[in-house]
This record gives C-alpha cells, structure tokens and sequence, in this order.
C-alpha cells in the first residue's frame, strides 16, 4: 500500500531559525495536504497544493508540491514559539475499492526561546 | 457550529473489557474515519466510512469494530480491550471526499491496564 514518509521525525531549532520538513510518498499523489497538531490538540488543516510545481505561502509557511507529485515540503521562516507543534502531509490513496486520506508520519518541532 | 465531536474524551478500561467511542459531526460530510496516534507512528487509519451504511478497513483494524447507522455518527468498538490498544484516538470527516479538507475531533485518550 501506499506509504508516507517524512523527515526528520524530531526537530529542535532556536527561535528565529529557519526550519523545513519534508514529505515523501512511494506513489503519485492527486494533491497534498498539510496539519498542524498543537501539543495536546488535534490536527487542523493548514492548505492544499494540487499542481505539479505548486508553490503556496501563509505568512512565514511555504508550501511547495513537487514536480513527479510524490513529494513536498514545509519551509517555516524564523521560526516562533507558536510554531511549536507536529507538522503532518497527507494525501488520498485507494485501498478495499474507495479513497481514503493516509497521513505521513509527522514532524515534531520544539523551538527554544 | 460544533464540528465534530468525540466522547468520551478520556477513558480508562481493565484488560478484556469492551466500549464504544462516539464521533458526531453536524456537517454532513460524506466519510468519515478513525485514527490512533501513538509517539513516533503518526495517524494510523484504523477503520472508514464513505458513508451511511458504507465501512471499510484502514491499515490497523485488527481488534476494533465500526459502524455507520446514521450520516452523522461513526461508532468504534472494542470488543476486548487489550493494552496495545492503549493510545490517543480521533475522528475525522471530510465533505465529499479524501481530496477535501479533514476536519477533526478533539481526541479521545484511552488507557488499557
């Protein structure tokens, strides 16, 4: 089945540093979404990239989408204690006849003031 | 608008022992799923639903149960509580379909002993 990896799985910065996580999958992806999950809460939308190449921005977030589509980032620039959190893509794969979301494995990300 | 809405929000159960988990969503969003999330494993689809009457098995179904009787509601069950099964669980919904954004429920923490 479908997999999905990312990396690094911990990251520790200082504040004001730059920080980005990347997402691989083993297949093709129709388009990719990125979470975030606060300590303690739960996974909340961030954005999604549909094309190939496609390169979006929220504030201090850039989100690009690969150009094979099996792949993309999250680049945080100078990073900010509220940025602490796990980072999570996702993306739809087909299992048992139907579509579901597979989410990769999460980047933990802890900024020292 | 309450979104969706898991109950309980914590529960400790004995070794063998059975409960159900509620998701609720005011939405009416088409599927909806089940996920554990445990340190370094990310979210791990356990069962989903494509709607009303429709279940199908996620990556780690083994010892759980679903059911979908209503639109609005997603039941999980376990039948014998085992302490593998000791993790944070959450529900989540999409409109239409895994290529829309995912809304979550605010988590349930399970303790198997």
């Amino acid at each position: 089945g479908q997999q999905v990896m990312q990396i690094p799985q911990y990251q520790h910065v200082q504040e004001g540093e730059d920080f980005t996580t990347y997402c691989n999958s083993s297949t093709t992806l129709s388009n990719i979404q990125w979470y975030k999950q606060r300590p303690g809460g739960h996974p909340v939308f961030l954005i999604q990239l549909v094309k190939s190449g496609e390169v979006k921005k929220q504030k201090r977030l850039t989100f690009q989408f690969g150009e094979a589509k099996k792949n993309s980032s999250l680049h945080i620039t100078a990073t900010q204690t509220t940025d602490v959190g796990t980072y999570f893509c996702a993306g739809p794969s087909r299992g048992g006849g139907y579509q579901k979301v597979t989410f990769g494995t999460g980047t933990k990300l802890q900024v020292i003031p | 608008n309450a979104g969706v809405t898991q109950t309980p929000k914590f529960r400790v159960l004995k070794t063998g022992q059975s409960m159900t988990l509620l998701c609720a969503q005011d939405m009416n969003h088409e599927y909806m799923y089940w996920y554990r999330q445990d340190p370094g494993m990310g979210l791990r689809l356990i069962h989903y639903s494509v709607g009303e009457g429709t279940t199908a098995k996620g990556e780690v179904p083994d010892g759980y149960n679903v059911s979908r009787l209503k639109k609005q509601n997603f039941l999980l069950g376990l039948e014998s509580a085992a302490p593998s099964q000791t993790s944070v669980y959450f529900c989540a919904s999409n409109l239409r379909d895994p290529n829309t954004e995912a809304f979550f429920g605010q988590g349930t923490r399970l303790t198997v002993v």
